[in-house]
């Protein structure tokens, strides 16, 4: 049981690139998330999946896309990288089930842009 | 609109209590509470619900105001491991799913 997991660590873009940060979990978790955590902040959401085969907006969406291809993996899509977007990534799944609700992060992609 | 946490930062020796407050302007459906230790991934800690509360993770609870739009995160009797920023999440909506964090207090429990 990995939990969640995320590639890749770090990563090093221009300006302008294109990447995509994959994100996947096998806790059978009906909802998935992506995060970004700037220096010294908190969590800002970025987009998130309720269940499989619907994405929806979070705080901060904009020069992101997101897929989520199945029940376990949700990716996220930097277009065309700009240095605003230097920040850890953090993909998380949870789930309520039987009136429990638990809450899992991966180990965050470092992404800087030059 | 974020949650604000306060203090920003405490410092405490082994052993002692600790109280983290979270408020926010918008009325509350659940608070979220997590742990991050530096460089390491947030650990969801536990989640207290409109009307009721779920239980706590090791030595640490929580309260929730609803009519303040509040919690608190009380830590007892502080070990070493508790060192970290602990960060409260507030959802407005009852989704579980659009929840606003506070920029953390940043707690450091020293010999």
């Amino acid at each position: 049981n990995a939990g969640v997991t995320q590639t890749p660590k770090f990563q090093v873009l221009k300006t302008g690139q294109s990447m995509t940060l994959q994100c996947a979990q096998d806790m059978n978790h009906n909802s998935m998330y992506w995060y970004r955590q700037d220096p010294g902040m908190g969590l800002r959401l970025i987009y998130y999946s309720a269940s499989e085969g619907t994405t929806d907006k979070g705080e901060v969406p904009n020069g992101y896309n997101v897929s989520r291809l199945n029940k376990r993996e949700f990716s996220l899509r930097l277009e065309s990288a700009a240095p605003s977007q230097t920040s850890v990534y953090f993909c998380a799944s949870n789930s309520l089930a039987s009136g429990l609700f638990e809450q899992f992060f991966g180990p965050g992609t470092r992404l800087t842009v030059l | 609109q974020q949650p604000v946490q306060s203090p920003q930062a405490v410092i405490l020796r082994e052993g002692e209590d600790a109280v983290i407050n979270c408020s926010s302007s918008k009325a509350l459906y659940s608070v979220h509470w997590y742990r991050q230790k530096h460089g390491e991934a947030p650990v969801f800690l536990m989640i207290l619900l409109k009307g009721g509360e779920q239980k706590g993770h090791e030595k640490i609870s929580a309260s929730f105001n609803e009519k303040k739009q509040q919690s608190s995160l009380y830590l007892t009797a502080s070990q070493l491991s508790y060192s970290g920023t602990y960060f409260c999440g507030t959802d407005s909506s009852g989704g579980y799913q659009k929840v606003t964090f506070g920029t953390g207090t940043k707690l450091q429990v020293i010999p």
